[in-house]
């Protein structure tokens, strides 16, 4: 069964001290695995895809990467507007696009 | 990106009633989705909404209490029945866009069962 565990729970960071969050994830035929921000009361907005260990995608001061087991979300130099709370899902081979989610990590950037 | 609007936005219903909530998206797409996201836990697909054809669901879900429509590769349904407290929830239209190979998810309707 896939599994999708993400770490820390909450974080709180001061303002431009650098962090990763973690996804480690356990699935059958990897086909993709996804980060996604989630503002209060909105929807999740997509960050990136990565499909392949070794991959890595950067986006203004978030910088994900992969491995066959577990993906990191490094945030360099947060600022305040960078809370949110953090999804990693995965999505795995026949599953049809359907994505398997972690439960978050509650971000809280603080001036 | 592929903007997604559902309606309504937030209801508070009472227990046993049903609410359908719609998701309308702003250009045609393969593969839609229905997720909930209930406190403290992950988001959890209901089912996919399939074009023309009956919807499929993961384990745990069925039919009679989340019948889901889609009539067009624009819009679908999803109805929550016959509700209980522990229907209270986030649910969350989602849809896959080829043209940007990406996932989007809608705002959500936040379900609150009295």
């Amino acid at each position: 069964e896939d599994q999708v565990t993400q770490s820390p729970e909450a974080l709180r960071l001061q303002e431009g001290e650098s962090s990763s969050l973690n996804c480690s994830y356990t699935v059958s035929g990897l086909r993709g695995l996804f980060w996604y921000r989630q503002d209060p009361g909105k929807g999740p907005e997509f960050l990136f895809t990565l499909y392949s260990a070794g991959e890595e995608k950067e986006k203004e001061r978030l910088k994900a990467t992969l491995t066959k087991k577990e993906s990191f979300l490094h945030i360099t130099a947060p600022k305040p507007e960078d809370s949110a709370t953090y999804l990693c899902a995965v999505r795995r081979e026949n599953s049809g696009y359907a994505l398997n989610f972690g439960k978050g990590t509650s971000l809280l950037v603080t001036p | 990106s592929a903007v997604i609007s559902q309606k309504p936005s937030r209801d508070i219903c009472q227990r046993g009633t049903s609410l359908t909530i719609q998701c309308q998206v702003d250009s045609q797409v393969t593969m839609m989705f229905w997720y909930r996201q209930q406190p403290g836990q992950s988001l959890t697909l209901i089912a996919t909404a399939n074009q023309g054809s009956e919807a499929t669901y993961e384990s745990g879900f069925v039919i009679d209490k989340f019948p889901i429509s889609r009539p067009n590769l624009t819009f679908s349904t999803l109805t929550v029945s016959n509700m209980s407290p522990e229907d209270s929830s986030i649910y969350l239209c989602s849809v896959w866009a080829a043209s940007y190979n990406e996932q989007f998810f809608g705002p959500g309707t936040r379900l609150t069962v009295l």
